[in-house]
């Protein structure tokens, strides 16, 4: 199975600050279709997972442009340009690539200092 | 609206069994690859099985620790999709969550706990 590690695994930051996640596989994630398969989910406190970004750095419908994705093979990275603070929350990269399974990375959790 | 809406969890012995189900609407439940992702207290999110469409077979896909125990089935005919949970052990306690297949989509979750 394809191993996902994300570090920090806490993030504190300031408001209006930028913010940055990183995603790494432990295998390239380029299928053989040519796409990379790795996205980022949201879960703030007491929701469900929300979808942010696919093929790497694609954003879904409604995401604020200050978030962005960016990366290839194994190493990928989230950033928010300036944080907010409805972006507290817990940030997951996930691969779709080899399946099954999807694998999830840990979890970074993002609150405000 | 697209909306995925899950029911059936609940409180359960060891060993016993329970059968989720997830409310498809506002897309076409029957074109759909769907997925299972669950979140154990205060963990992270694991990939439970996916279902395929019906025209690219039906056929499952399981992690695992619950292969073997759970079985994802559809009802093209309801919208819902289902998974069956047997043999359930503590470990299994966690919000299950059905996702589209992309996982775009989530419903709001439901609680299993597993516990004497």
């Amino acid at each position: 199975d394809v191993v996902m590690t994300q570090s920090p695994l806490s993030l504190p930051v300031t408001l209006g600050q930028p913010a940055s996640i990183s995603c790494r596989s432990s295998q390239s994630l380029v299928y053989s279709d040519g796409n990379t398969y790795l996205n980022w989910f949201q879960q703030r406190p007491g929701q469900s997972p929300r979808r942010l970004i696919y093929k790497v750095s694609n954003r879904d419908s409604g995401v604020p442009d200050r978030f962005s994705g960016s990366g290839s093979g194994t190493d990928f990275t989230l950033k928010i340009s300036k944080v907010e603070a409805e972006d507290v929350g817990i940030y997951y990269c996930m691969q779709g690539t080899h399946w099954p399974p999807f694998t999830f990375g840990p979890g970074t959790k993002v609150d405000i200092k | 609206e697209v909306q995925l809406v899950e029911s059936g969890g609940g409180l359960v012995k060891p060993g016993g069994s329970l059968r989720l189900s997830c409310a498809a609407s506002g897309f076409t439940f029957s074109n759909a690859w769907m997925n299972w992702v669950r979140q154990a207290p205060g963990k992270g999110l694991e990939w439970v099985g996916r279902i395929k469409r019906k025209t690219d077979g039906g056929t499952t896909d399981y992690a695992a620790p619950v292969k073997g125990r759970f079985t994802i089935s559809r009802d093209d005919s309801k919208n819902t999709l289902y998974l069956q949970m047997n043999s359930l052990k503590t470990e299994d306690t966690a919000v299950y969550y059905c996702t589209t297949y992309v996982m775009d989509v989530w419903g709001q979750g439901t609680t299993v706990t597993v516990s004497s």
